[in-house]
Formats: structure tokens, C-alpha cells, sequence
């Protein structure tokens, strides 16, 4: 079946550094990927809607400046923290919708970002 | 905007009971409802999909039911295990497979 790889898995950063995390739809093409974030013993929290070959749509609330999104192609979608802070510690993941569209929306496995 | 809660946050049970995990939502215009399984540091899992027109899906062990029209879906696990154990999340999906998780239910299963 699809499968969306997500990595790097776990990262652990100094305040103030930048953190990319991507996301690559392995055997098919996402137009479409979506980043979502989940704070510990809370829901996931949609962050962004990452679309190839123009602008991400950000969430209310959500720092498009902060958290840089890049979908550069068919099958790959980068999501930047930019200048870390202990408060963007959290749980990243992305998903990407296959060809049965909301039917099959496949996640990567996530990215534990500890900012220390 | 969409608001998904789960009802209990924590269960824990002895093995061979039954699970009934809850959850409920404001906005009926839904396009489907999915039941995941998310393990301590790894991703979803995704268990039962009910498409908005669908009363109930059932795989295995696992039945979920939906109730578009009073916003609620409900998970049974039958003869839980240990295995069973991990935190189950609800999701709504709206028309544009955007996803509206609830905050999820812990489950152990004592042995």
C-alpha cells in the first residue's frame, strides 16, 4: 500500500536553531500534504495545507513565517521550524491524500521535536 | 469549525472486557469519520473509516458506529488484550480531507 515517509523520527535542538522535517509520499504523486501538530495529551491540531508548486494555506493562528512550508514536487513536502523555541516542542506529522482521496489519507510516522 | 471530543479520556480494564469509547461532534456536515490507533511516539494507524452516508463499519474485533445527525460515533473493541493498549483518536473529515481530531482515548488493558 502507500506510504508516506517521515523523518528525521525524534530531534532534539538548542533554542534559536532552525529544524526541518520532511515528508515524502513514496509510491505516489501528493499534490496535497497536510502538517499537522499535537501537544502533549491534546488533540492533533491541523497546521497548514502544503500545496505543490504554490503557497502553503496556513491554519488561524498558525505563523506562516515561523513554520516554513515547501512542496517543491509530486512527492515531497518540507515543513521548517524556524529559530526554535522550548514552546514549539511538540509532535509533528504529516499526511497525504492517495488516490481515493479522504478515503485514504496515509500518515508519516511523526517527528518528536524537543527544543531545549 | 469543528469540534471533536472523546469521552473518557483514560479507560483501563481487565482483559477480555469490552471496550465502548465515545465520541462526539458539532458539525453533522461531515464527510467521513475515521477511528485511529496511535502508539506512545509513532503514527497513526488508521482502524475503521464510516463514510458519512454508513450507520456502521466493523473489522475483527472492532465495530464503529455513526450517528451523523445527533454528531456521535462510538467504538466498541470486543474482548480487548493487552495489545489493545495505545490511545485511540477520532476524526472527522470535512469535503477538503481536512481532519478535525479529538484529544483521544487512553486504553490499558490490564493482563
Amino acid at each position: 500500500g502507500a506510504v508516506v515517509s517521515q523523518h528525521p523520527s525524534r530531534v532534539i535542538c538548542k533554542s534559536g536553531t532552525s529544524v526541518k522535517i520532511e515528508c515524502r509520499s513514496l509510491d505516489f504523486q501528493a499534490t496535497t500534504m497536510f502538517w499537522y501538530r499535537q501537544f502533549p495529551k491534546q488533540s492533533l491540531m491541523l497546521m497548514a495545507t502544503s500545496n505543490e508548486g504554490s503557497k502553503a494555506t496556513y491554519e488561524q493562528g498558525v505563523e506562516k513565517d515561523k513554520f516554513l512550508i515547501n512542496h517543491a514536487s509530486l512527492t515531497l513536502s518540507t515543513l521548517t521550524v524556524t529559530s526554535a523555541h522550548p514552546e514549539d516542542s511538540s509532535f509533528y506529522i504529516c499526511s497525504a491524500p492517495g488516490r481515493g482521496g479522504a478515503e485514504k489519507l496515509f500518515f508519516g510516522s511523526g517527528t518528536q521535536l524537543s527544543v531545549l | 469549525k469543528q469540534e471533536v471530543t472523546q469521552i473518557p479520556a483514560a479507560l483501563s480494564v481487565p482483559e477480555g472486557e469490552n471496550l465502548v469509547l465515545n465520541c462526539s461532534f458539532t458539525d453533522s456536515a461531515i464527510y467521513n469519520l475515521q477511528w485511529f490507533r496511535q502508539d506512545p511516539g509513532k503514527g497513526l494507524t488508521s482502524l475503521l473509516l464510516i463514510q458519512s452516508s454508513q450507520r456502521e463499519q466493523t473489522s475483527g474485533r472492532l465495530n464503529a458506529s455513526l450517528d451523523k445527525s445527533s454528531g456521535r460515533s462510538t467504538l466498541y473493541i470486543a474482548a480487548s488484550q493487552p495489545g489493545d493498549s495505545a490511545t485511540y483518536l477520532c476524526a472527522v473529515a470535512s469535503n477538503d480531507y481536512k481532519l478535525s481530531f479529538g484529544a483521544g482515548t487512553t486504553v490499558t488493558v490490564r493482563a
